[in-house]
């Protein structure tokens, strides 16, 4: 199995602010990654596919970059809505594996 | 509007068993492929099944924690996915996620990343 490893766990920034996630698979997998947000209660939010394209309807201040085992997620100029927890997905081959999520929190 | 609504969970004791239903509406259902998720409380994300569509044969894979004991299955006539989960144990405990693997605005399938998620629906597995 493909293991993701993401870093920070967690990170605290304000409004305003750029961060910047990472993602590292024990395998190269291409461009085979997504990233998905999630708020509590709720389910997960595709954003990136393909590890740099941007999902419909998502803004632009997210974006993705990465090949092979490196991947990272940018988000520049966090807005409230932004606060959230975020995880990788491999998407090369089953069984399909996230990271294990990085929590971004209000500083 | 595009969404998919889970149902049948709840409250089961230990070796029962338990059907969920994902069922679409606003698109063409039997287009998709299909993956169920789970999230324990308070973990992360967890892959656990996914189907895909007739056209591609509706073959079907399994995480290895539930292989043999899960079974999901499609009835594209009722734009629904079932997850039939047998033998549960109690690290079963989650809330489970259908969700639709994702196309892009020109239809294209977005491979093996889901752009449609249900509200998802908790299963407890307790005695």
């Amino acid at each position: 199995d493909i293991q993701m490893t993401q870093s920070p766990s967690s990170v605290s920034a304000s409004v305003g602010d750029s961060v910047t996630i990472t993602c590292r698979a024990s395998q190269g997998i291409s461009s085979w990654l997504g990233w998905y947000q999630q708020k509590p209660g709720k389910a997960p939010k595709l954003l990136i596919y393909g590890a740099s394209n941007l999902q419909s309807g998502v803004p632009s201040r997210f974006s993705g970059s990465g090949s092979g085992t490196d991947f990272t997620l940018t988000i520049s100029s966090l807005q409230p809505e932004d606060f959230a927890t975020y995880y990788c997905q491999q998407a090369n081959n089953f069984p399909l594996t996230f990271g294990g999520g990085t929590k971004v929190e209000i500083k | 509007e595009v969404q998919l609504v889970e149902s049948g969970g709840g409250l089961v004791q230990p070796g029962r068993s338990l059907r969920l239903s994902c069922t679409a509406s606003g698109f063409t259902f039997g287009d998709y492929a299909v993956s169920w998720f789970r999230q324990a409380p308070g973990k992360g994300l967890e892959w656990v099944s996914f189907i895909r569509s007739k056209a591609h044969g509706a073959t079907t894979e399994y995480a290895a924690s539930v292989n043999g004991r899960f079974t999901i299955s499609r009835d594209d006539s009722k734009s629904t996915a079932y997850l039939q989960m047998n033998s549960l144990k109690t690290e079963d405990t989650a809330v489970y996620y259908c969700s639709r693997e994702g196309t892009t605005i020109f239809g294209v399938i977005i491979h093996h990343a889901f752009d449609i998620w249900g509200q998802g629906t908790m299963v407890t597995v307790s005695s």
